[in-house]
């Protein structure tokens, strides 16, 4: 019930390509879903999340899609760069940062 | 947006001794959190540090092998305690500015228990 899958566990792009990583959650109760970037040796950070009123929600070259139905999400990074390349997790929860679930993480690698 | 900071970064430390990890937020939060990162793995909520009060802890986590103080807005500590080798993992303290917010992220405790 409170599982967030996230898939793929590894991800190779090259510069300037799409990189896109999926989440699916279990809890429809569930009503926030933030993305976390996080670099060798560092705390995660907040990339960009959406609640569910809203199908997709896009900041610069990093575009989140939802699907309630689907209980899915997805994130999109335009013109993948090598500094793109980080662990990024998903995460959902109810109402805001508490209790935070995690996605098991993605690991992405942008080749120049 | 908060400025988390977190001591000590990494240690070493031997079975059967504890370690306790301070975790510092640049301005007063509403919500702190601790968070266990096992190497390779997802981040697990290990309890709410609760201002005044004892904090909440999750399933699979107790007060007596992770008690966890909250002094006042901006402090927190976590103490790993009677440490064994599968308590090597890396440990985050977490703060929610206000309710509904986004969580920020200390930089991590490295933990390595021999």
């Amino acid at each position: 019930q409170q599982q967030v899958k996230q898939s793929p566990q590894s991800l190779i792009v090259q510069k300037g390509g799409i990189s896109i990583i999926n989440c699916a959650y279990e809890n429809t109760a569930f009503d926030y879903f933030p993305w976390y970037q996080q670099f060798p040796g560092k705390g995660p950070a907040l990339l960009i999340a959406i609640r569910p009123d809203v199908s997709e929600k896009k900041e610069g070259r990093f575009t989140i899609s939802f699907n309630k139905s689907a209980k899915q999400f997805s994130l999109h990074i335009m013109d993948s760069q090598p500094g793109d390349s980080a662990t990024y997790f998903c995460a959902a929860s109810l109402g805001g940062s508490e209790k935070l679930v995690f996605g098991k993480g993605t690991k992405l690698t942008v080749n120049p | 947006s908060a400025v988390i900071s977190q001591k000590p970064s990494r240690d070493i430390c031997q079975r059967g001794t504890s370690l306790t990890i301070q975790c510092q937020v640049d301005s007063q939060v509403t919500m702190m959190f601790w968070y266990r990162q096992q190497p390779g793995q997802s981040l697990t909520l290990i309890a709410t540090a609760n201002q005044g009060s004892e904090a909440t802890y999750e399933s699979g986590f107790v007060i007596d092998k992770f008690p966890i103080s909250r002094p006042n807005l901006t402090f927190s500590t976590l103490t790993v305690s009677n440490m064994s080798p599968e308590d090597s993992s890396i440990y985050l303290c977490s703060a929610e500015v206000q309710a509904g917010s986004e969580a920020f992220f200390g930089q991590g405790t490295r933990l390595t228990v021999v």
